[in-house]
């Protein structure tokens, strides 16, 4: 039961450099989600992903892309990344209202990025 | 837009020590709630939830939380505490006919002293 994963588990960047977590669900939820989570701050929504090929902006999208070609992967992209960027990243999915398994999310083990 | 406001940022307790970490959110249509735990280097895990029906739920590890609508309060509950259950914790809604976003607290740390 891999359920979700998330890769790297723990990078070290420098400012300016473009980097790209990974996130992948075995369970076919529909809704995928990325977070952050910061001091203070809790988690806050950066995007999210209804399904494939559709994504929305969360709370704090700025300064990251995302895609969803597949169902399974939903990776966050940081074009240039930024100090202010340092964060844990936090992935998570749920099923569609439709599916009877909605509402729920489950998250990944998180990405710890310090961008230097 | 909802949010959700936890009041208590760091809670210390010696074990066997009851208690109620409160939550409250501001949205005015009908929600689905949430408490997630983060043990020390974990990712999220869901308590418990409570969508609709007796307001009086129940979670894993003995926690539970009381929905109080008037109050727009869901509150967590565990009679006797462990040390086991230092890590932090967050509640989060969503609204019910909205899409899936959820909204989180700033997390409530919980230090349970032996």
């Amino acid at each position: 039961d891999a359920g979700i994963t998330q890769s790297p588990r723990y990078k070290i960047t420098e400012t300016g450099r473009q980097v790209t977590l990974m996130c992948h669900q075995t369970w076919s939820h529909s809704y995928m989600f990325w977070y952050r989570q910061d001091l203070g701050h809790g988690l806050r929504l950066i995007y999210y992903s209804a399904a494939a090929d559709i994504t929305d902006k969360g709370e704090v999208p700025d300064g990251y892309v995302v895609s969803r070609s597949k169902t399974e992967n939903f990776p966050l992209t940081l074009e240039s990344a930024t100090r202010s960027q340092t964060s844990v990243y936090f992935c998570a999915s749920s099923g569609s209202r439709s599916s009877g398994n909605q509402e729920t999310q489950y998250f990944g083990p998180g990405t710890r990025l310090l961008v230097l | 837009a909802q949010s959700v406001s936890q009041h208590n940022h760091h809670v210390i307790l010696s074990e066997a020590a009851s208690l109620e970490l409160g939550c409250n959110y501001s949205y005015g249509g009908t929600v689905n709630l949430f408490w997630y735990v983060q043990y020390p280097g974990q990712h999220l895990q869901l308590l418990l939830k409570y969508f609709s029906g007796d307001p009086l739920v129940k979670g894993i590890k003995g926690f539970e939380a009381e929905f109080i609508k008037s109050k727009f309060s869901f509150n967590l509950r565990k009679p006797s505490v462990q040390w086991s259950d230092t890590a932090e914790y967050f509640c989060a809604v969503n609204a019910r006919a909205g899409a899936n976003n959820l909204f989180f607290g700033t997390g409530t740390r919980l230090t349970v002293i032996p």
